[in-house]
């Protein structure tokens, strides 16, 4: 089955450590994107590619980096900078070419607490 | 930059009650118009989008929504909700300019249906 998988599910965290957080598509999407969900505020976008060895900051970037070297591929870091981490972080993928009129396709998530 | 409203932040009702829940968005330009949904832990899916012709629109699962310009809303409805309709929608937007990749999600609205 094509899809998105997100690893690991759940992931504890030292404050000051950074931890990365894996994402792999293999419906062979160009466009890749970071959110981040945190109980009444909905999804912010963190960071976003549209091509291998591209990315653009989303609107919360800060704390944050990713990198995009194979098209299946976007892992997302969450640095020490990051001053809140504890959240819930969604990936999701969508065709390029479909701009504006394409959907997202999300993986299942991985939540993420800071001790 | 555009932004998302979703009036409500938690809504109660019994199966067979009807649904609507309020949506509009803050953008001067032409704009393509998504509802999605979260099930209780499951992928974020969409549920139906609108980006031209009638603006009443038809989703999955007996869902509707109905865009209208002249307020920045898309409201999305159910006539008879079900249990299974228990989940979080959230509605979202993306501008239709010089292949924006920006798609902008409300803070989402969480239903919960009582058998």
């Amino acid at each position: 089955d094509g899809g998105i998988t997100q690893s690991p599910k759940y992931l504890f965290r030292k404050e000051g450590q950074n931890v990365t957080l894996s994402c792999e598509q293999n419906l062979n999407h160009d466009a890749m994107y970071w959110y981040r969900q945190d109980p009444g505020q909905g999804l912010r976008l963190i960071y976003y590619s549209q091509i291998v060895n591209d990315f653009q900051k989303g609107d919360i970037a800060e704390g944050y980096s990713v990198s995009r070297e194979k098209k299946e591929s976007f892992p997302l870091t969450v640095t020490s900078a990051q001053k809140n981490p504890t959240a819930f972080y969604l990936c999701a993928s969508k065709r390029a070419g479909t701009e504006n009129t394409g959907e997202l396709f999300f993986g299942e998530g991985s939540r993420l607490t800071v001790l | 930059a555009q932004s998302v409203s979703q009036h409500n932040h938690h809504v109660i009702l019994s199966e067979a009650a009807s649904l609507e829940l309020g949506c509009n968005y803050s953008y001067g330009g032409t704009v393509n118009l998504f509802w999605y949904v979260q099930y209780p832990g499951q992928h974020l899916q969409l549920l139906l989008k609108y980006f031209s012709g009638d603006p009443l629109v038809k989703g999955i699962k007996g869902f509707e929504a109905e865009f209208i310009k002249s307020k920045f809303s898309f409201n999305l409805r159910k006539p008879s909700v079900q249990w299974s309709d228990t989940a979080e929608y959230f509605c979202a937007v993306i501008p239709i300019q010089g292949g924006s990749e920006k798609l902008v999600f409300g803070k989402g609205t969480k239903l919960t249906v009582n058998p």
